[in-house]
């Protein structure tokens, strides 16, 4: 069964700072690899998706990267700001059987908090 | 493109009420997904879509769970006979069909709180 874990579960950052958000999963038979932005309250906003073959992703402060093999991702925030305060969430697309659809498999999310 | 749409946005209901949620996603996507969200987790799959036909359900959803999509456009989600558990923020998603693994696109949820 796939596990989607995150490191750490909160961070707390001064504006300014790089910083690295982790992602590790259990079964490397993924599509792809997808990083969301959640708001209190709010609904997911789509950051970076990196396709099974790909090895990173950048938009950009942003850039993702996939080591499959090892099943880890991680996310990079480059010179963070007060307005990238949220959780950010780590998904992998896992393949069904019938090949008819995938299903999206989430890990916790990492909530972070960057003071100006 | 508006983007996923989902109505309500909160609901509140006493224990043993029936809710209905509707989602309409982005116009041109054929996949659509029901997740489940409670408080401190990742999003739990529910149920997929793909065009009217429902293809996919997580064992998640119980017998007090239906989805349908008639025509194939919006979405609804329904809950009989609510419980404690069954508060949370449920979230829809579309995607485009063709290749199975596009990007999925969240909409703002429905929280539901029951009392």
């Amino acid at each position: 069964k796939q596990e989607v874990t995150q490191i750490p579960a909160a961070l707390s950052v001064p504006e300014g700072e790089n910083l690295v958000l982790n992602c590790s999963f259990t079964d490397s038979a993924i599509y792809n690899l997808q990083w969301f932005r959640q708001d209190p309250g709010k609904g997911l906003t789509s950051l970076l998706l990196i396709q099974s073959s790909q090895r990173e992703q950048t938009s950009g402060r942003l850039n993702a990267s996939l080591d499959k093999s090892s099943g880890r991702s991680t996310l990079y925030i480059a010179a963070s700001q007060p307005g990238d305060s949220a959780t950010y969430l780590c998904a992998v697309y896992v393949p069904k059987a019938n090949q008819a659809g995938t299903a999206l498999i989430f890990g916790k999310g990492t909530t972070l908090s960057v003071s100006s | 493109d508006t983007g996923v749409s989902q109505d309500p946005r909160h609901k509140i209901t006493k224990r043993g009420q029936n809710v209905t949620f509707r989602c309409d996603p982005i116009s041109e996507h054929n996949r659509l997904y029901w997740y489940r969200q409670t408080l401190g987790q990742g999003p739990e799959f529910l149920t997929y879509f793909q065009n009217e036909a429902q293809l996919e359900k997580s064992r998640l959803l119980s017998d007090r769970f239906s989805a349908e999509r008639p025509k194939g456009s919006f979405s609804t989600l329904e809950i009989q006979r609510t419980e404690q558990g069954d508060s949370a923020m449920y979230l829809c998603a579309s995607s485009e069909g063709g290749v199975a693994h596009q990007p999925q696109h969240f909409g703002d949820g429905t929280r539901l709180s029951i009392l």
